[in-house]
């Protein structure tokens, strides 16, 4: 069965710091794609960034980049330079090609201080 | 504005009644779904579709009913609501249909919230 793993429930960061959420998932297929979600207090799912596992070089937009080694099965998300709008919490997913099911992990809460 | 539109955002019922959850979308996506996000765990597929007509059971589809008229809408109806479908319900649709949805990406709604008591 696909699985996804988020080891970290909370974490939090001052303003300013980089920060590096961890997902590792289980999956014998070879294509697929891998996600992470943002999900503020407004409930509303933001996508953040989407990796393509056939692509080795690693996926990145602004200040938000993922670490994928896929033969370890790894998707981690680092946030550089946080800001107090990046407190949400944020979900690790992953879909098979020519599948329809996102599987999600539990989400690790991310609590940005000023 | 273009994108996945849900109602209501809020919604209390009591044991035993039915209601529906509206959802649509203006992008022409073939592919539409249901999810619900339960506190500490991640979101779980409760029907999909991948077309007008085309309907299919998700990961917990008990106690539900979809159907697809057209490409726009694809309502979630509760048919008897008891407490344990208290939860929050996100709508997501994707560029994708039957070649897979994973290439497109996903829009989802802003969710309903919805409590059986």
């Amino acid at each position: 069965a696909q699985t996804v793993t988020q080891s970290q429930p909370e974490m939090s960061v001052q303003e300013a710091e980089t920060v590096t959420l961890s997902c590792t998932y289980d999956t014998s297929e070879n294509n697929y794609y891998l996600f992470w979600y943002k999900q503020p207090p407004s409930r509303q799912m933001i996508l953040v960034i989407r990796q393509e596992a056939y692509k080795q070089q690693n996926a990145t937009e602004n200040r938000f980049s993922v670490n994928f080694q896929k033969a370890a099965k790894s998707f981690s998300l680092k946030i550089s330079d946080s800001q107090l709008g990046d407190t949400a919490m944020y979900f690790c997913a992953f879909v098979m090609d020519s599948n329809y099911q996102l599987i999600w992990g539990a989400g690790t809460k991310l609590i940005i201080k000023p | 504005n273009a994108g996945v539109t849900q109602t209501p955002k809020f919604q209390v019922l009591k044991t035993g009644q039915s209601m529906t959850l509206q959802c649509a979308q203006d992008m022409n996506h073939e592919y539409m779904s249901w999810y619900r996000q339960d506190p500490g765990m991640g979101l779980r597929l409760i029907h999909y579709s991948v077309g007008a007509g085309i309907t299919d059971q998700g990961e917990v589809p008990n106690g539900y009913n979809v159907s697809r008229s057209t490409t726009e809408d694809f309502p979630l109806r509760l048919l008897s609501a008891a407490p344990s479908q208290t939860s929050v319900y996100f709508c997501a649709s994707s560029r994708g249909g039957t070649s897979g949805t994973g290439a497109f990406g996903y829009t989802f709604g802003s969710g309903t919230r919805l409590t059986v008591v």
